[in-house]
């Protein structure tokens, strides 16, 4: 596609469930990064892939938080045990190689009652 | 100390006005630099890289300055819909080409 695509969209679960969030980047894109956003805050980094590296876990705020990125393209965020501070926008980026800009998918708002 | 940090804001300045905000980075190996915008409930989008030289998009500009290790954006003639949430970005130090964010200066234009 032209852009980074999330789904779902919106995502309501109840506390304890998984659940599992998808990104898709851009094709050619290297580097794809996992963020979160509560309402009215920045930013809080989550995750970093680039390439055939290792990922850059050092943002994921607990162990219940897991993400994998297969053959270099679609990523899955993994929240296991869900919380109701879990609540948020959770934002997929990727950009080429080098040190191009990023660019953000549209998110996924997850709800946790 | 935080990487990137800005001041949140908000600044709240009327239409036609200049405004200026400015952000500091921690790693003097970095080696690119953007600014993003964010509305309210979207997602950020690319504003504008800000080059050594400095540069301009029409009534933005952005500065770099690599010896106090900040970065600035101008915007001359403000409209209401410029207010939004301006994000500074800086990216790579080595070989780990890592952005990282700013948590962002609200900006609130007024009639």
């Amino acid at each position: 596609g032209a852009g980074v695509s999330q789904s779902p969209s919106n995502k309501v679960t109840e506390k304890g469930k998984d659940v599992e969030l998808r990104c898709d980047p851009i094709s050619g894109h290297t580097a794809l990064y996992w963020y979160r956003q509560s309402l009215g805050q920045g930013l809080e980094f989550l995750i970093y892939f680039q390439g055939n590296s290792a990922p850059d876990k050092s943002g994921l705020p607990s162990d219940r938080f897991s993400a994998e990125r297969t053959g270099g393209s679609v990523s899955t965020l993994t929240i296991q045990r869900t919380q109701q501070e879990d609540s948020a926008v959770y934002l997929c980026a990727s950009s080429l190689p080098g040190l191009a800009g990023v660019i953000f998918g549209p998110g996924t708002r997850l709800t946790v009652l | 100390r935080k990487e990137v940090e800005q001041d949140p804001g908000p600044f709240n300045v009327p239409e036609g006005a200049t405004v200026a905000f400015n952000c500091t980075y921690s790693n003097s190996a970095s080696q690119s630099f953007f600014w993003y915008r964010q509305d309210c409930r979207k997602e950020p989008k690319l504003l504008m890289s800000v080059y050594s030289s400095g540069n301009e998009d029409g009534r933005f500009t952005a500065q770099l300055n690599r010896a106090s290790q900040y970065i600035s954006l101008l915007i001359r003639d403000s409209k209401l819909s410029d207010s939004a949430t301006y994000l500074c970005v800086v990216a790579g130090s080595g070989g780990y080409q890592k952005v990282t964010f700013g948590t962002g200066t609200k900006l609130q234009v007024i009639p």
